[in-house]
């Protein structure tokens, strides 16, 4: 347990679907973020919050939409998703952004784009 | 760029010693993050290192040459519940964290 709560812990979903994944944290972290993690790559940054602010810009296809509406919180918002979306996705937080604290992630949610 | 590199895959006897190596290529560096995952489990923490020298922490040992910009873990008296990925991950000057692929260590009886 790393005090890091991702649900759902699996979902399949059409390409036409919305869903949204749901992270918890109750550790007092600043800063949340959004993993993407695919078999024998190395884990894709997709999103940051720090402050409940979002403060990276990576090149994340639009489908994809985060939400932060505390500092608790974050979820992934999907929609017409495409099967190379299929990965398992991670969270994670840390006391502060852009330091050198370590993260705690949560168990992901495995998601099967069909 | 920005590169990390470390073996794909690993197998190792129970009881035995077992390093895992890692290399890396940043813009600035602030130190280099060694986690373990489990399958189908969060990755965890094991270690950080950002001055050079060996950190050990019981069974498991963390080293880091900067000047080589090269890292390992080292697990000894290895036992089945090692059997993990290990991701090794550097900060660079923007304390951006570049992640290798992980290393996937198989232990054997």
């Amino acid at each position: 347990e790393t005090g890091v709560t991702q649900t759902p812990r699996h979902l399949v979903m059409g390409m036409t679907n919305k869903k949204s994944l749901k992270c918890e944290q109750h550790l007092g972290h600043n800063a949340m973020y959004w993993y993407k993690q695919s078999a024998k790559k190395p884990l894709e940054l997709m999103f940051v919050y720090s402050l409940e602010e979002r403060v990276e810009n990576n090149s994340v296809p639009s489908r994809f939409s985060p939400e932060c509406p505390n500092s608790s919180h974050l979820f992934l918002h999907l929609h017409t998703l495409q099967p190379e979306d299929s990965a398992l996705y991670l969270c994670a937080s840390s006391m502060r952004y852009g330091e050198n604290t370590e993260a705690f992630f949560g168990q992901g949610t495995r998601l099967t784009v069909v | 760029g920005q590169n990390i590199d470390q073996p794909t895959e690993m197998t190792a006897t129970e009881g035995a010693i077992v390093q895992i190596n890692c290399t890396y290529q940043t813009s600035g560096f602030n130190g280099l993050f060694w986690y373990q995952q489990h399958a189908g489990e969060a990755p965890t923490f094991l270690s950080y290192n950002v001055l050079d020298g060996l950190e050990e922490k019981g069974r498991f040992s963390s080293f880091l040459s900067r000047s080589k910009g090269y890292s390992y873990l080292l697990l000894k008296e290895l036992q089945m519940k090692d059997s993990a990925s290990y991701l090794c991950a550097a900060l660079d000057s923007n304390y951006q964290l570049i992640w290798g692929a992980g290393t996937k260590l198989i232990i054997k009886p």
